[in-house]
């Protein structure tokens, strides 16, 4: 079974642009969710998607923003970057919790780098 | 608001020695822990969790400690090897809501 694929592995951006990264889960779960990654700061939970929706949300502005297609691929976007914004974003998937027997294993994808100038 | 803390940055054990990674946690509404390790270039692989009925889970040489009242668990490996050496995350959240909170990681170094 393919894992978690993130695009595109590395991204430099300036301030002020916009960027939009890409998840594919593992075929069959249905949960995606979102972090962020800075050093000293851990993994920030961003936003988690299941079935198309936004079902739990972190401390993060309303600049950062996501989705979810049918197909559980999920994308997310960063408006107006600012410098701060430069850290490792990582997607993780997984089944729905509620009677899944593996409750809340979460399966994470390498991540992208983004940079930010 | 760190709700999860892991306060040891690093730690070094010795090849064949025991490793104990430790987190707190604030939230006493989290009943869900879980532990992942993480390699350079790499997104963290879950490890072993435990829900807050139990006090203790273990799996090979994974074993993870949880103390509901001092608000603290521990992740145990025995026989620490080489290839132990990684970051390591605890997580915490509640069962019925998939949304958790990391600590900032501990850097674990098993020498030869």
């Amino acid at each position: 079974k393919a894992g978690v694929t993130q695009t595109p592995r590395y991204l430099i951006k300036t301030r002020g642009q916009q960027v939009t990264l890409s998840c594919s889960p593992i075929s069959g779960h249905r949960s995606v969710s979102w972090y962020q990654q800075t050093p000293g700061q851990g993994l920030q939970f961003l936003f988690e998607y299941f079935s198309e929706t936004q079902r739990n949300k972190g401390n993060f502005p309303g600049r950062f923003s996501g989705r979810q297609f049918s197909n559980s691929r999920s994308e997310m976007n960063v408006s107006t970057l600012e410098l701060g914004d430069s850290a490792l974003y990582l997607c993780a998937s997984s089944l729905d919790p509620l009677g899944s027997g593996r409750s809340h294993e979460q399966f994470f994808g390498p991540g992208t780098r983004l940079t930010v100038l | 608001d760190q709700q999860v803390k892991q306060n040891s940055p690093s730690l070094s054990v010795q090849e064949g020695r025991i490793s104990i990674l430790n987190c707190d946690y604030t939230n006493s509404m989290f009943d869900y822990f879980l532990w992942y390790k993480k390699y350079p270039a790499e997104g963290p692989t879950f490890l072993i969790s435990i829900s807050s009925i139990k006090d203790k889970n273990e799996d090979g040489r994974f074993t993870v400690f949880l103390n509901k009242s001092a608000k603290h668990l521990s992740l145990h490996i025995v026989p620490s090897q080489p290839g132990d050496s990684a970051v390591y995350f605890c997580a915490a959240g509640t069962y019925n809501f998939n949304k958790f909170y990391f600590g900032s990681g501990t850097k674990l170094n098993v020498k030869p």
